[in-house]
């Protein structure tokens, strides 16, 4: 069975200096890897995703992410924080030969800007 | 914009009262997905669908049932809700319709649900 894990509940970073946000993962092939932001009382917003090829995957608003088979890690990165950056990260994993049924979710890592 | 509309958005009921949660998608998406979360939980899938007629459980499905009858509409019903099901649900759809696309999930905005 594939899972996620998001070490931390809540990351804090001063607004300007470099973030992290980390997930490792459990999948038993090669895994497609997706990260998610989700603001106060909306849905789910798609930031990025890894498939296959580069390491180091761009998404949206300035974010990105390094795949590291060896550690089995997908950790979101962010060179300078902003404040609007602060919400809930999703970290999911989906096995590519696992059918029709969806992602597996970690639990979410609360990220705090100050300003 | 993924087309994608839950109802109702908000819903207080109480304990023992059958609850149906609506998800309409305008894109003509083969797949379907509910998820419920809950805090220090994430997202857990607890059914989704594969087609009109066609659907599966997830990991959360005790005591939630799913139809599908027409493509855009994809309903989840809880026969009898318990104070557990107290929870916000979130409808998907893929936009890759293929089982073994990469294609990720798009969100709807939300149904939260308070059982009494």
């Amino acid at each position: 069975a594939q899972s996620v894990a998001q070490p931390e509940d809540q990351v804090n970073v001063a607004e300007g200096n470099p973030l992290t946000v980390k997930c490792t993962y459990s999948v038993s092939g090669n895994p497609y890897l997706f990260w998610y932001v989700q603001y106060p009382n909306r849905g789910l917003q798609f930031l990025l995703k890894y498939i296959t090829g580069d390491n180091l995957v761009k998404g949206s608003y300035g974010f990105e992410a390094e795949f590291n088979k060896s550690q089995t890690s997908f950790h979101l990165k962010k060179p300078s924080a902003l404040v609007s950056d602060s919400a809930l990260y999703f970290c999911a994993v989906r096995d590519p030969g696992g059918g029709a049924d969806g992602l597996t979710f970690g639990k979410g890592t609360h990220l705090i800007i100050q300003p | 914009d993924a087309g994608i509309t839950q109802s109702p958005r908000h819903k207080v009921t109480e304990t023992g009262t059958p609850v149906t949660l609506r998800c309409h998608q305008t894109e003509n998406h083969r797949y379907m997905y509910w998820y419920r979360q809950d805090p220090g939980h994430g997202l857990r899938l607890i059914h989704y669908s594969y087609g009109v007629k066609d659907t599966d459980k997830g990991e959360v499905s005790d005591g939630y049932s799913v139809s599908r009858s027409k493509t855009e509409d994809f309903l989840l019903t809880l026969e009898s809700a318990t104070s557990s099901q107290t929870s916000v649900y979130f409808c998907a759809i893929s936009f890759k319709d293929s089982p073994v696309a990469p294609g990720e999930l798009f969100f709807g905005e939300g149904s939260r649900l308070t059982v009494l």
